[in-house]
């Protein structure tokens, strides 16, 4: 079964430091994509970045970028130059297509605390 | 252009009553979805349609039924509701039901059935 884990409930960062949000999948499909969407606490899903598993290389969308090891099936999300604005709540998902029909998983979510 | 929205914003209903949440989108998505998030649950797919006239079951399809009569619009309901559907309900869509594109999330429905 497909699935999706976050490991980190909460993580903690000072503003203007790196953070390393982690993911890790299980799937036995040669083809799916990751995301990465932000929840702030007002409750909008945010998408942030996406990572094929045919890419050759990390994706990047800014001060984001996946750190993507697909002998290890991880996804982690570096978030560089934290800022407040940054805190949220942080989920990796996976989504496959297999013969027209859509899997899309996520995960647990973790909470990112910036501090100032 | 108002992208995804849902309509009502909060609700709260008695056991066994039932209602239809409504989604609509305005950028010409094939790809419409229902998801549940429940605390330290993440999100969860009800239902998704791929297309007008089209509807599949996610992963957690019980208790829900929903249609897609026009291209723009996604319902989803509840025929029967008890206490175990209390959550946070988001609508999304996507362009295309490939891999790389990405969904876009309504504001979501806070539903409690008391």
């Amino acid at each position: 079964a497909q699935k999706i884990t976050q490991t980190q409930p909460g993580m903690f960062v000072q503003e203007k430091e790196a953070v390393t949000l982690d993911c890790t999948y299980d799937t036995s499909d040669p083809s799916y994509g990751l995301f990465w969407y932000k929840q702030p606490s007002s409750g909008e899903m945010i998408f942030l970045i996406y990572q094929g598993s045919y890419d050759q290389q990390n994706a990047t969308e800014g001060r984001y970028s996946l750190n993507f090891q697909k002998a290890r099936k991880s996804a982690n999300l570096v978030i560089s130059a934290s800022q407040l604005g940054d805190s949220a709540m942080y989920f990796c998902a996976m989504r496959q297509t297999q013969g027209g029909s859509e899997k899309l998983v996520f995960g647990k979510g973790t909470k990112l605390t910036v501090n100032p | 252009n108002a992208g995804v929205t849902q309509t009502p914003k909060f609700r709260v209903l008695k056991t066994g009553q039932s209602m239809t949440l409504l989604c609509a989108q305005d950028m010409n998505h094939e790809y419409m979805y229902w998801y549940r998030q429940d605390p330290g649950m993440g999100l969860r797919l009800i239902h998704y349609s791929v297309g007008e006239g089209t509807t599949a079951k996610g992963e957690v399809p019980d208790g829900y039924n929903v249609s897609r009569l026009k291209k723009q619009n996604f319902l989803l309901g509840l025929e029967s509701a008890a206490p175990s559907q209390t959550s946070v309900y988001f609508c999304a869509s996507s362009l295309m039901g490939y891999l790389n594109y990405e969904q876009y999330f309504g504001p979501g429905t806070r539903l409690t059935v008391t």
